[in-house]
């Protein structure tokens, strides 16, 4: 069964920090992996998104990993500010050989809070 | 702002209403989509729409009916929901496998 599994669940650290949340997957054929920011109440916002053969990305104070062998990705987030709490949710993308829309399978998200 | 514009942000219906909303998007995708996103749950697939054509429904009751008149424009009709279906209801659309881009999201309260 394809899913996406994200941890922790929750997290608080306290502004200036670092972070890294995790992703595992096991969703096959593989396409691609993104990871989207969501505010409260609001549409998610995608921040990086990596193919099988990029193991890097990064997006200002953001970087994701990605390993294609275990599966595996990260989201490390660097001296953290206020406007970074919010939920990160890991998604991934199913190959849909020739087709002509996306085939999203979502994990259900590592919500962050950060303290001043 | 993404591109992508959900209307109302906020809606309160009681479960013998019938209500509506919709989805616009001026980027030119193929692809339009729903989501339900509940609480503590991922974001669950409803609808997907090829340039008006829907591709695909995922197994969703018959009291939500989606109508795609153009490739723009999106609508999820609503009636005789149940409590249990107050949840975020998300727009998205792409540029076929592209990334999606999603609107800001109707929050849906059945009273």
């Amino acid at each position: 069964k394809n899913q996406v599994e994200q941890s922790p669940q929750s997290l608080i650290i306290l502004e200036g920090k670092n972070c890294t949340l995790q992703c595992n997957y096991t969703v096959s054929p593989f396409s691609n992996l993104r990871w989207y920011k969501q505010d409260t109440g609001r549409g998610p916002v995608s921040l990086t998104i990596m193919t099988f053969s990029e193991n890097t990305k990064s997006n200002g104070r953001y970087t994701a990993t990605l390993d294609a062998d275990t599966k595996q990705s990260s989201l490390h987030i660097t001296a953290s500010q206020l406007s970074d709490s919010a939920s990160y949710l890991c998604v991934v993308s199913g190959e849909n050989y020739g087709g002509a829309t996306n085939k999203l399978i979502f994990g259900t998200g590592t919500l962050l809070a950060v303290q001043p | 702002e993404t591109g992508v514009t959900q209307t109302p942000r906020h809606l309160v219906m009681g479960m013998t209403n019938k209500k509506s909303l919709k989805c616009e998007q001026h980027l030119g995708h193929n692809a339009m989509y729903w989501y339900k996103q509940s609480a503590k749950k991922p974001l669950e697939l409803m609808f997907v729409y090829n340039f008006k054509e829907q591709t695909e429904n995922n197994s969703v009751p018959s009291r939500f009916s989606p109508e795609c008149p153009n490739s723009s424009h999106l609508f999820l009709h609503l009636h005789t929901l149940q409590p249990e279906d107050s949840a975020l209801y998300l727009c998205a659309s792409s540029q076929r496998q592209s990334e999606a881009f999603f609107g800001q999201g109707t929050r849906l309260t059945v009273v």
